[in-house]
């Protein structure tokens, strides 16, 4: 089942924040973050595994709450090349299955 | 390294056609997945390899068959192509099936199916 992302959709302007959540109704092993471009294939942006651990890339954050199997992707003072869409991905159990959401789309303005 | 290749970059069928689509990596990565991108719907997984002769499904496989004879191969076939299947179609791979490691994602292969 696919994990839920919230909102479905961001406007921001250059310098705001953003947070875009995600949420299982499935016990997590880990949780993936990737942006994608306009017509080009996903890029990796990190990884958070299962004991509510935190990471960090560049002025892109993340956090996983296993208990409540939730995790959200924080973007401060964003920049326009965060402009993209935003997926989470899950995977439950050790079997290295990646099942997405549907995907936040974030535009930043100048 | 050439990472994860994909071909064609486009293909357009008439409804009935059978067709292949390519995918190869070179990083001696041992999992590998197929995913269908469509407007709204995000990323499908479509079928997913752990290792060499392994295969299993995804959250969307019917009307698709895989194999994986090599470590470094693993084609889509659609038998029969249909206008549903309409999509951007990526392949990406890992090195590790265990679900913590990054997944290197192929450029992608738009099909149209009239």
């Amino acid at each position: 089942q696919q994990p839920v992302q919230s909102p479905q959709a961001v406007i921001l302007r250059e310098g705001e924040d953003a947070v875009i959540n995600c949420s299982s109704s499935k016990a997590l092993y880990s949780v993936h973050w990737y942006r994608q471009k306009h017509g080009e294939a996903p890029v990796f942006l990190m990884i958070l595994l299962k004991g509510g651990e935190q990471k960090g890339h560049e002025k892109i954050s993340a956090s996983f709450n296993e208990k409540k199997q939730q995790s959200s992707l924080y973007l401060t003072a964003s920049q326009l090349s965060y402009s993209g869409t935003y997926f989470c991905g899950t995977v439950a159990g050790n079997t290295g299955k990646l099942i997405f959401g549907q995907g936040t789309t974030l535009q930043v303005k100048p | 390294n050439a990472g994860v290749t994909q071909t064609p970059k486009f293909q357009v069928l008439k409804t009935g056609q059978s067709m292949t689509l390519q995918c190869a990596q070179d990083m001696n990565h041992e999992y590998m997945s197929w995913y269908r991108q469509d407007p709204g719907m995000g990323l499908r997984l479509i079928h997913y390899s752990v290792g060499a002769g392994i295969t299993d499904q995804g959250e969307v496989p019917n009307g698709y068959n895989v194999s994986r004879s090599t470590t470094e191969d693993f084609p889509l076939r659609l038998l029969s192509a249909a206008p549903s299947q309409t999509s951007v179609y990526f392949c990406a791979s890992s090195f590790r099936t265990s679900g913590n490691v990054e997944q290197f994602f192929g450029p992608g292969t738009r099909l149209t199916v009239l």
